[in-house]
């Protein structure tokens, strides 16, 4: 059971727009830690998608973008293309824990 | 360009040791805290270890505590991670990854990962 909740899976066609949510607590979360967000096609490595909640690195689509309140987070695809299917994880971290966190990560299908 | 090389995976048997190697280039690796995070097969990320560029911190999860160290040679750019009495639940992809030097080490994200590299613990 991942400390951020996240749906397991989510699909839609292209050049529509999804949302991702990721749901903490009051010591992740909800007390103000930063969520960043990655993306992970099969068999490669994670690579980072959003940093400090809403922030795109250089050389990520602004289809891409992050949001935050409260205890939870959202990743937004606007657009969806067929490459953008993928695994989408958000990760944060968590106070009570004194650890770094993931979601459980949520897979996305283009039709 | 930032690169990171994971080495040092392969099988070895339930309670055995494993030492794993992580290659950094393309900046100055002295300057950032670097961490392992690992993904069982068909599974999620799950965060293994931290330490600071000088080493002057280091944490781990809860499930690695007493059995796995990480250390680091900022001379060699090289980041290790040594893993004693190994177990069949640690078989997972093994990622060294940067964080990112602009945010405090517990805000930040992880901006660089490495291609990974495979520990199967079986017998």
């Amino acid at each position: 059971q991942s400390v951020l909740t996240q749906p397991p899976s989510l699909s839609g066609a292209p050049g529509q727009r999804v949302i991702i949510s990721c749901t903490g607590g009051s010591s992740n979360i909800g007390a103000g830690y930063n969520v960043h967000w990655y993306q992970q096609v099969q068999g490669k490595a994670p690579k980072l998608l959003i940093y400090n909640n809403i922030n795109r690195p250089s050389g990520v689509p602004d289809r891409f973008s992050g949001s935050k309140s409260g205890t939870s987070a959202s990743l937004a695809i606007a657009g969806l293309q067929a490459e953008d299917e993928a695994d989408y994880y958000c990760q944060s971290h968590d106070s009570g824990l004194s650890s770094w966190v993931f979601g459980g990560g949520t897979k996305l299908t283009v039709l | 360009e930032v690169q990171l090389v994971e080495s040092g995976g392969g099988l070895v048997k339930p309670g055995g040791s494993m030492r794993l190697s992580c290659a950094a280039s393309g900046f100055s690796f002295n300057k950032y805290n670097m961490v392992w995070v690992r993904q069982a097969p068909g599974e999620g990320l799950e965060w293994v270890s931290i330490i600071a560029s000088s080493g002057s911190f280091i944490y781990y999860a809860d499930s690695v505590k007493g059995r796995f160290t990480v250390s680091r040679d900022n001379a060699k750019y090289s980041l290790s991670l040594e893993m004693n009495s190994l177990r069949v639940e640690d078989t997972a992809v093994y990622y060294c990854a940067r964080l990112d030097i602009l945010t405090s080490y517990d805000e930040a994200s992880f901006d660089y990962w490495g291609q990974g590299t495979l520990v199967t613990v079986s017998s």
